[in-house]
């Protein structure tokens, strides 16, 4: 079955490191979507992708950064993890095309400290 | 711009009673609207979604909603709550890119 995979599910790094979080799609869509969970506010777009080498700044996009080098990978890095960027952090992937659904991973929990 | 207002941050129903969970929306476009479930510690499975076809739209689990365009809503409904429906339930709005707001979330208790 199709599915979508993000690692690792939880991390912990020091305030300043660069740290970069992985997710993987076997639906072969060409939409790709960061968000980050946090209390009170929902899902709130980072970044996102329709398709290789194209890349798009979501409404919170301030000190991170993807590449999209393939169709079924989109990684998110974080340049210098701040404690503010302390969060749960969800990919997504859709079918091109309006009202498609966003199919969404497990989540990365990640703490800076 | 787009946006959605969940009304309710929490929810709380005796299981075998009536479910609702209120959303409305803002869009520059005819909006796509979905809803989410998410349970503890788990990702986002969608519960159902309208794209401007029938505007009652039936969902997994018993779950149904209606799109109101002229009160701009899109409220969740389940007839007869269960235990496992206990989780938080994301409103959502899509447009142009199908790029997803969601609103901040409603949690759902199901008390027995």
């Amino acid at each position: 079955d199709a599915e979508i995979t993000q690692s690792p599910r939880h991390k912990i790094t020091e305030t300043g490191r660069q740290v970069t979080l992985a997710c993987h799609q076997t639906w072969n869509h060409n939409n790709m979507f960061w968000y980050r969970q946090d209390l009170g506010h929902g899902l709130r777009l980072i970044h996102y992708s329709y398709g290789v080498q194209d890349t798009n700044k979501g409404e919170v996009s301030d000190g991170y950064s993807v590449s999209r080098s393939n169709t079924e990978d989109l990684p998110l890095t974080l340049e210098s993890a701040a404690s503010s960027q302390t969060s749960v952090y969800f990919c997504a992937s859709s079918e091109s095309g309006r009202g498609e659904t966003q199919y969404f991973g497990p989540g990365t929990r990640l703490l800076v400290l | 711009a787009q946006s959605v207002t969940q009304l309710d941050s929490h929810v709380s129903v005796s299981e075998g009673t009536p479910v609702l969970l209120r959303c409305n929306y803002s869009s520059s476009y005819s909006p796509s609207l979905f809803w989410y479930v998410q349970h503890p510690n788990k990702g986002l499975q969608l519960l159902l979604k309208y794209t401007s076809a029938a505007t009652l739209v039936k969902g997994i689990n018993g779950f149904e909603a209606e799109f109101k365009k002229s009160e701009t809503s899109f409220h969740l409904t389940k007839p007869s709550a269960h235990m496992s429906d206990a989780a938080e339930y994301f409103c959502a709005v899509s447009g142009r890119g199908n790029k997803l707001v969601f609103g901040a979330g409603t949690i759902l208790r199901v008390k027995s």
